[in-house]
Protein backbone atom coordinates (compact mmCIF):
# COMPACT_ATOMS: atom_id res chain seq x y z
CA UNK A 1 0.00 0.00 0.00
CA UNK A 2 1.48 3.43 -0.64
CA UNK A 3 -0.91 5.02 2.14
CA UNK A 4 -1.57 8.85 1.65
CA UNK A 5 -0.11 10.70 -1.06
CA UNK A 6 0.01 14.14 -2.21
CA UNK A 7 1.16 16.10 -4.78
CA UNK A 8 2.79 18.42 -5.73
CA UNK A 9 5.32 18.58 -3.23
CA UNK A 10 6.29 21.67 -3.15
CA UNK A 11 4.18 24.77 -5.13
CA UNK A 12 4.83 28.49 -5.63
CA UNK A 13 1.82 30.73 -6.92
CA UNK A 14 0.98 34.06 -7.71
CA UNK A 15 -1.35 36.17 -5.56
CA UNK A 16 -4.53 35.08 -7.57
CA UNK A 17 -4.29 32.20 -9.23
CA UNK A 18 -5.19 29.05 -8.59
CA UNK A 19 -4.56 25.44 -7.78
CA UNK A 20 -5.43 21.79 -6.77
CA UNK A 21 -3.91 20.20 -4.21
CA UNK A 22 -4.47 16.14 -4.56
CA UNK A 23 -4.89 13.76 -1.94
CA UNK A 24 -5.28 10.08 -2.66
CA UNK A 25 -5.24 6.98 0.12
CA UNK A 26 -5.60 3.45 -1.07
CA UNK A 27 -6.72 1.86 2.87
CA UNK A 28 -10.30 1.93 1.95
CA UNK A 29 -10.45 5.16 4.74
CA UNK A 30 -14.28 6.68 4.85
CA UNK A 31 -12.51 9.59 6.98
CA UNK A 32 -10.11 11.92 5.27
CA UNK A 33 -9.32 15.31 6.41
CA UNK A 34 -7.13 18.45 5.06
CA UNK A 35 -5.00 20.57 7.78
CA UNK A 36 -2.77 23.49 6.74
CA UNK A 37 0.39 23.41 9.69
CA UNK A 38 2.11 26.85 9.86
CA UNK A 39 5.24 27.87 12.38
CA UNK A 40 3.97 27.68 16.31
CA UNK A 41 0.50 27.21 15.34
CA UNK A 42 0.22 22.62 15.19
CA UNK A 43 -2.17 21.75 12.44
CA UNK A 44 -5.39 23.56 11.59
CA UNK A 45 -8.43 21.58 10.26
CA UNK A 46 -9.44 22.75 7.34
CA UNK A 47 -12.28 20.38 5.47
CA UNK A 48 -13.02 17.05 6.32
CA UNK A 49 -15.34 14.15 4.91
CA UNK A 50 -16.51 11.21 6.18
CA UNK A 51 -17.09 9.53 2.67
CA UNK A 52 -17.80 10.16 -0.51
CA UNK A 53 -20.09 12.89 -1.51
CA UNK A 54 -19.78 14.35 2.28
CA UNK A 55 -17.64 17.37 3.37
CA UNK A 56 -17.80 19.47 6.11
CA UNK A 57 -15.69 22.60 7.23
CA UNK A 58 -13.11 22.57 10.07
CA UNK A 59 -11.51 25.27 11.55
CA UNK A 60 -10.01 27.04 9.20
CA UNK A 61 -12.00 26.58 6.35
CA UNK A 62 -12.09 30.15 4.30
CA UNK A 63 -10.41 30.47 0.57
CA UNK A 64 -10.88 26.59 0.32
CA UNK A 65 -12.99 24.35 -1.27
CA UNK A 66 -13.08 20.32 -1.30
CA UNK A 67 -14.64 17.71 -2.91
CA UNK A 68 -14.82 13.92 -2.91
CA UNK A 69 -16.31 11.95 -5.71
CA UNK A 70 -14.58 8.56 -4.58
CA UNK A 71 -13.34 7.04 -1.29
CA UNK A 72 -9.76 6.85 -2.66
CA UNK A 73 -9.24 10.67 -3.51
CA UNK A 74 -9.72 14.46 -1.62
CA UNK A 75 -8.63 17.05 -3.87
CA UNK A 76 -8.15 20.41 -2.06
CA UNK A 77 -8.84 23.42 -4.44
CA UNK A 78 -7.73 27.19 -3.57
CA UNK A 79 -9.69 29.59 -6.08
CA UNK A 80 -7.70 32.64 -5.80
CA UNK A 81 -4.20 32.43 -3.90
CA UNK A 82 -3.56 34.81 -1.40
CA UNK A 83 -0.13 35.47 0.71
CA UNK A 84 -2.02 34.00 4.47
CA UNK A 85 -2.20 30.75 2.60
CA UNK A 86 1.46 30.20 2.43
CA UNK A 87 1.46 27.57 4.56
CA UNK A 88 2.44 22.91 4.27
CA UNK A 89 -0.48 21.36 3.68
CA UNK A 90 -0.93 17.79 5.18
CA UNK A 91 -4.12 15.23 4.09
CA UNK A 92 -5.12 12.34 6.28
CA UNK A 93 -7.13 9.47 6.06
CA UNK A 94 -8.13 7.56 9.47
CA UNK A 95 -9.96 4.44 9.80
CA UNK A 96 -11.53 5.37 13.64
CA UNK A 97 -8.29 4.84 15.89
CA UNK A 98 -5.73 6.97 14.71
CA UNK A 99 -5.18 9.46 11.26
CA UNK A 100 -2.20 8.25 8.48
CA UNK A 101 -1.04 11.47 7.35
CA UNK A 102 0.62 12.13 3.76
CA UNK A 103 4.27 13.88 3.33
CA UNK A 104 2.91 17.49 3.18
CA UNK A 105 2.61 19.98 0.04
CA UNK A 106 4.74 23.07 0.92
CA UNK A 107 3.18 25.86 -0.78
CA UNK A 108 4.41 29.59 -1.46
CA UNK A 109 1.99 32.56 -2.67
CA UNK A 110 4.04 35.20 -3.80
CA UNK B 1 -14.24 23.71 22.80
CA UNK B 2 -11.53 21.38 22.64
CA UNK B 3 -7.84 22.71 22.99
CA UNK B 4 -4.42 21.29 23.58
CA UNK B 5 -1.09 23.15 25.55
CA UNK B 6 2.41 22.20 24.87
CA UNK B 7 4.22 24.60 26.77
CA UNK B 8 7.51 23.96 25.88
CA UNK B 9 8.51 25.08 22.34
CA UNK B 10 11.71 23.54 22.26
CA UNK B 11 13.35 20.77 24.90
CA UNK B 12 17.00 20.11 24.19
CA UNK B 13 18.63 16.62 25.97
CA UNK B 14 21.97 14.88 25.67
CA UNK B 15 21.66 11.31 24.24
CA UNK B 16 20.72 8.76 27.00
CA UNK B 17 18.74 11.13 29.19
CA UNK B 18 15.50 10.96 30.16
CA UNK B 19 12.79 12.99 27.83
CA UNK B 20 9.46 14.03 29.13
CA UNK B 21 6.99 16.72 27.28
CA UNK B 22 4.46 18.29 28.24
CA UNK B 23 1.13 18.00 27.09
CA UNK B 24 -2.37 19.72 29.13
CA UNK B 25 -5.79 19.11 27.61
CA UNK B 26 -8.89 20.97 27.89
CA UNK B 27 -11.90 18.73 27.23
CA UNK B 28 -15.65 18.46 28.67
CA UNK B 29 -15.67 14.49 28.27
CA UNK B 30 -13.71 11.77 27.54
CA UNK B 31 -11.10 12.61 25.50
CA UNK B 32 -9.41 10.52 22.89
CA UNK B 33 -5.28 11.54 23.30
CA UNK B 34 -2.90 10.90 20.54
CA UNK B 35 0.86 12.33 20.44
CA UNK B 36 2.41 12.40 16.93
CA UNK B 37 6.23 12.81 16.01
CA UNK B 38 7.19 14.55 13.23
CA UNK B 39 10.84 14.85 11.09
CA UNK B 40 11.91 17.55 9.35
CA UNK B 41 10.29 17.47 6.05
CA UNK B 42 7.89 14.43 6.65
CA UNK B 43 4.45 14.05 7.19
CA UNK B 44 3.33 12.98 10.79
CA UNK B 45 3.70 9.70 12.42
CA UNK B 46 1.60 7.93 15.52
CA UNK B 47 3.40 7.10 18.13
CA UNK B 48 0.43 6.26 20.28
CA UNK B 49 -2.55 6.73 21.94
CA UNK B 50 -5.08 6.84 24.52
CA UNK B 51 -8.44 6.03 24.24
CA UNK B 52 -9.95 3.62 27.53
CA UNK B 53 -8.34 1.55 30.15
CA UNK B 54 -4.88 1.36 31.41
CA UNK B 55 -3.56 4.80 31.79
CA UNK B 56 -0.03 4.13 30.72
CA UNK B 57 -0.63 3.43 27.30
CA UNK B 58 3.30 2.53 25.19
CA UNK B 59 3.79 3.61 21.65
CA UNK B 60 5.88 2.63 19.05
CA UNK B 61 9.76 3.88 19.18
CA UNK B 62 10.19 3.06 22.93
CA UNK B 63 7.80 5.59 24.08
CA UNK B 64 5.45 5.74 26.09
CA UNK B 65 2.55 8.21 27.91
CA UNK B 66 0.35 8.35 30.95
CA UNK B 67 -3.12 9.98 31.10
CA UNK B 68 -3.43 11.96 34.43
CA UNK B 69 -7.46 13.17 34.67
CA UNK B 70 -7.24 14.90 37.43
CA UNK B 71 -4.44 17.06 35.88
CA UNK B 72 -5.76 16.85 32.43
CA UNK B 73 -2.50 16.01 31.28
CA UNK B 74 -1.02 12.78 28.51
CA UNK B 75 2.93 13.69 28.93
CA UNK B 76 4.83 11.53 26.82
CA UNK B 77 8.30 10.05 28.27
CA UNK B 78 11.21 8.21 26.68
CA UNK B 79 13.48 6.55 29.42
CA UNK B 80 16.69 7.41 27.14
CA UNK B 81 16.75 9.05 24.51
CA UNK B 82 18.09 8.61 21.00
CA UNK B 83 19.88 11.09 18.38
CA UNK B 84 17.13 9.64 16.35
CA UNK B 85 14.46 11.21 17.95
CA UNK B 86 15.22 14.62 17.57
CA UNK B 87 12.30 15.97 16.04
CA UNK B 88 8.90 17.83 16.60
CA UNK B 89 6.35 16.38 18.82
CA UNK B 90 2.89 17.17 18.82
CA UNK B 91 -0.43 15.79 20.99
CA UNK B 92 -3.76 16.49 19.72
CA UNK B 93 -7.17 15.53 21.20
CA UNK B 94 -10.26 14.03 19.46
CA UNK B 95 -14.03 13.73 20.56
CA UNK B 96 -14.91 10.46 21.91
CA UNK B 97 -17.82 9.95 19.59
CA UNK B 98 -15.40 10.96 17.24
CA UNK B 99 -12.47 8.79 17.91
CA UNK B 100 -9.56 10.34 15.34
CA UNK B 101 -11.42 12.67 13.61
CA UNK B 102 -11.40 16.50 14.38
CA UNK B 103 -8.52 16.31 15.70
CA UNK B 104 -7.20 19.28 17.53
CA UNK B 105 -3.49 19.82 18.18
CA UNK B 106 -0.97 21.70 20.50
CA UNK B 107 1.57 24.03 18.51
CA UNK B 108 4.34 21.31 18.97
CA UNK B 109 7.69 20.96 21.09
CA UNK B 110 10.71 20.73 18.79
CA UNK B 111 13.68 17.97 20.17
CA UNK B 112 16.97 18.67 20.00
CA UNK B 113 19.24 15.88 21.04
CA UNK B 114 22.71 16.26 21.82
CA UNK B 115 25.51 13.98 21.36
Amino acid sequence: NAGVTQTPKFQVLKTGQSMTLQCAQDMNHEYMSWYRQDPGMGLRLIHYSVGAGITDQGEVPNGYNVSRSTTEDFPLRLLSAAPSQTSVYFCASSWGQGQFFGPGTRLTVL
Amino acid sequence: AQSVTQPDIHITVSEGASLELRCNYSYGATPYLFWYVQSPGQGLQLLLKYFSGDTLVQGIKGFEAEFKRSQSSFNLRKPSVHWSDAAEYFCAVGPESGSARQLTFGSGTQLTVLP
